[in-house]
C-alpha cells in the first residue's frame, strides 16, 4: 500500500530556513498536503500542491514537487517561534495517507 | 463558523465499559473519518464514511464501531475499551476525497 515517509525531528535557529522532506511511494494523489500541528490542537491544512506542478509559493512557505523521485518538500523561511510545531505530509487517493510527523524545533 | 466538533476533549474510563465520542461537522461534507495519533506511529485511520449509511474500515478498526446516521455526525463507539485504546483520536472531514480536510480539535482517551 501507499507509504509516506518523512524525518521525525528538525531543529533550526530561529531566523534561519527550515526544510522538512517526505517521500511517498504512490503517483496517483491528485493533491498534495501539508498539515500543521501545533501543541494541543488538531491538524489544520496549511498547503498543498496540485500533482501536475512543480512549486508552490504562498508567503514563507515554499512547496516543491519532484514527481521522478516522488520527493516532497516544505520550505520555511525566516522560521519564527510560531513555527514550531509537527508538519505532516499527506497524500490522497480513496483516503489521506499522512507521514508520520516531523516535529521542528527552533533554537533561539 | 465552519468547524468539526469532538466530544469529550478528555476521557478517563475503566477496561470494557461501554463509551461513544461524538463528531459533528457543520460545512455539509460528504467525506468522514476518525484517526488515532500515537507516539512514533503517525495518525492511523480507524474508520472512514464516504456519505450516510455508507462506512468501511480504515487501517485499524478492530476494538471500534462507528455509524453515519446523518450527514453531520460520525459517532466512534468503543464497545468494550481496552488500555490499548489509550490514545489521540481525531475526527476530520471533508466534502469529497480529494479536497482539503478539517479536523477537530482532539480526544485524548485514556483507558485504565
Amino acid at each position: 500500500g501507499e507509504d509516506v515517509e518523512q524525518s521525525l525531528f528538525l531543529s533550526v535557529r530561529e531566523g534561519d530556513s527550515s526544510v522538512i522532506n517526505c517521500t511517498y511511494t504512490d503517483s496517483s494523489s491528485t493533491y498534495l498536503y501539508w498539515y500543521k500541528q501545533e501543541p494541543g490542537a488538531g491538524l489544520q491544512l496549511l498547503t498543498y500542491i496540485f500533482s501536475n506542478m512543480d512549486m508552490k509559493q504562498d508567503q514563507r512557505l515554499t512547496v516543491l514537487l519532484n514527481k521522478k523521485d516522488k520527493h516532497l518538500s516544505l520550505r520555511i523561511a525566516d522560521t519564527q517561534t510560531g513555527d514550531s510545531a509537527i508538519y505532516f505530509c499527506a497524500v490522497r487517493d480513496d483516503k489521506i495517507i499522512f507521514g508520520k510527523g516531523t516535529r521542528l524545533h527552533i533554537l533561539p | 463558523e465552519a468547524q468539526v466538533t469532538q466530544n469529550p476533549r478528555y476521557l478517563i474510563t475503566v477496561t470494557g465499559k461501554k463509551l461513544t465520542v461524538t463528531c459533528s461537522q457543520n460545512m455539509n461534507h460528504e467525506y468522514m473519518s476518525w484517526y488515532r495519533q500515537d507516539p512514533g506511529l503517525g495518525l492511523r485511520q480507524i474508520y472512514y464514511s464516504m456519505n450516510v449509511e455508507v462506512t468501511d474500515k480504515g487501517d485499524v478498526p478492530e476494538g471500534y464501531k462507528v455509524s453515519r446516521k446523518e450527514k453531520r455526525n460520525f459517532p466512534l463507539i468503543l464497545e468494550s475499551p481496552s488500555p490499548n485504546q489509550t490514545s489521540l483520536y481525531f475526527c476530520a472531514s471533508s466534502l469529497l476525497t480529494d479536497t482539503e480536510a478539517f479536523f477537530g480539535q482532539g480526544t485524548r482517551l485514556t483507558v485504565v
